[in-house]
């Protein structure tokens, strides 16, 4: 199984909702990782988890609330999000941070409209 | 903190004709480049990655990069496009734990 799975494809909410993006892998990858991608922008990174543990917050908004609660999921808790943060929320997975042979694998994204 | 420039912002091919897409980046240590492509609709995908070793990397679909460390580029390049090489792609730089990206390149390939 090389697949990074991403629940939900697309999500819709409004400012004052609380909702959860989910990510799944079971490839023993030990780093995970939350990126951002806006409509014909580069993914921006936003989180990393190594060995489960928050290792980078790209100074992310406390509106995104990261969570790693085994080594094969990866949560992204959402709560009164902006208009401008509609965009497609990737995951990916890698071999442990700081080695330096590892590629990302990318899940499919959930795309996030925020009304 | 590493970046990357990819200067070709559109590019717009005939099939059959070559393609090179530039990639420059910028980090201090020991780098991993790599190139990822997002075909419309689908997720990122990796097309090549260098890590050591041959400056020259094969990649899948005819696709390859050549790292030169004294002009700090990583061009991507195909002898000859084809009309599903119509994608976005992505030049990417990684340092310790963290993967930047390019703007990116759309690739227009009219039939």
């Amino acid at each position: 199984d090389t697949e990074v799975t991403q629940t939900p494809k697309h999500l819709v909410m409004g400012m004052t909702n609380k909702k959860s993006l989910k990510c799944e892998q079971h490839m023993g990858h030990r780093a995970m990782y939350w990126y951002k991608q806006k409509a014909k922008k580069p993914p921006e990174l936003m989180f990393v988890y190594s060995y489960e543990k928050l290792s980078i917050n790209e100074s992310v908004p406390s509106r995104f609330s990261p969570e790693c609660p085994n080594s094969s999921l990866l949560n992204l808790h959402l709560h009164a999000l902006q208009p401008e943060d509609s965009a497609l929320y990737l995951c990916a997975s890698s071999q442990p941070g700081g080695a330096t042979n590892e590629k990302l694998f990318f899940g499919s994204g959930t795309q996030l409209s925020v009304l | 903190a590493q970046s990357v420039s990819q200067h070709n912002h559109h590019v717009i091919l005939s099939e059959a004709a070559s393609l090179e897409l530039g990639c420059n980046y910028s980090y201090g240590g020991t780098v991993n480049l790599f190139w990822y492509v997002q075909y419309p609709g689908q997720h990122l995908q990796l097309l090549l990655k260098y890590f050591s070793g041959d400056p020259l990397v094969k990649g899948i679909k005819g696709f390859e990069a050549e790292f030169i460390k004294s002009k700090f580029s990583f061009n991507l390049r195909k002898p000859s496009v084809q009309w599903s090489d119509t994608a976005e792609y992505f030049c990417a730089v990684k340092g310790f734990q963290k993967l930047v990206f390019g703007t990116g390149t759309r690739l227009l390939v009219s039939p």
